[in-house]
């Protein structure tokens, strides 16, 4: 059973208008989240992440968003470039050992 | 060049036999991990070590085996392949000094036959 699933496969935003993704897990002793973005033919890269201590980070044009109580992420985009067209992983760091990985959501921004 | 390098980049291998992915990191990082990646199912862990001592078995670790020759490489072997070993396979490297990230190699393509 997976424990950090995103429920979207794909999702489709406009240039310079914003992208919200979201990620769920279900396990609330995690300690770290993080979102990682992968172009084909490449390995994923780090792009952000929160502590499960904090409700919110922001790093430029990517903030990420925590809410323990209801186990849920999301990472927006704001705004989104056509660059930004990749897919993204989010990841659950336990106990400082190993990570679980959602899906994945292919994100396309169309200029 | 890359921090992270993956060889081969692209396999095609028969059931039954036995195959080598190599991963070599020059990070300087304890912790090396591998990953398979399959559509719809993301990226699940397969085996992971801390150092050259410290090997430990991730969720889907059956049919596959590990070495950790030295702090920058980690292999990962398949005994004896099988068709549904078909995935990309992705090596990573972290050290939890300073930054919890982990860092990918580029991946093999593995077809099995």
């Amino acid at each position: 059973d997976q424990q950090v699933k995103q429920n979207s496969p794909s999702l489709s935003v406009q240039e310079g208008r914003i992208s919200i993704l979201n990620c769920d897990y279900t396990n609330s002793m995690f300690d770290y989240f993080l979102w990682y973005k992968k172009y084909p033919a490449e390995g994923p890269t780090f792009l952000i992440s929160i502590s499960s201590i904090k409700d919110k980070n922001e790093d430029g044009r990517f903030t990420v968003f925590l809410n323990k109580s209801a186990k849920h992420l999301s990472l927006h985009i704001v705004p989104s470039q056509p660059g930004d067209s990749a897919v993204y992983f989010c990841a659950a760091l336990y106990n400082f050992n190993k990570f679980y990985f959602g899906s994945g959501t292919k994100l396309n921004v169309k200029p | 060049d890359a921090d992270v390098t993956q060889t081969p980049r692209n396999r095609i291998t028969k059931t039954g036999k036995r195959i080598m992915l190599e991963c070599s990191q020059t990070k300087g990082h304890d912790r090396m991990y591998w990953y398979r990646q399959d559509p719809g199912l993301g990226l699940r862990l397969i085996y992971y070590s801390f150092d050259v001592k410290d090997i430990n078995k991730g969720e889907i670790s059956d049919g596959y085996s590990v070495s950790r020759q030295a702090q920058a490489k980690f292999s990962l072997s398949l005994e004896s392949a099988i068709p549904n070993q078909t995935a990309l396979y992705f090596c990573a490297t972290s050290d939890f000094k300073g930054s919890e990230t982990q860092y990918f190699g580029p991946g093999t393509r593995l077809l099995v036959l």
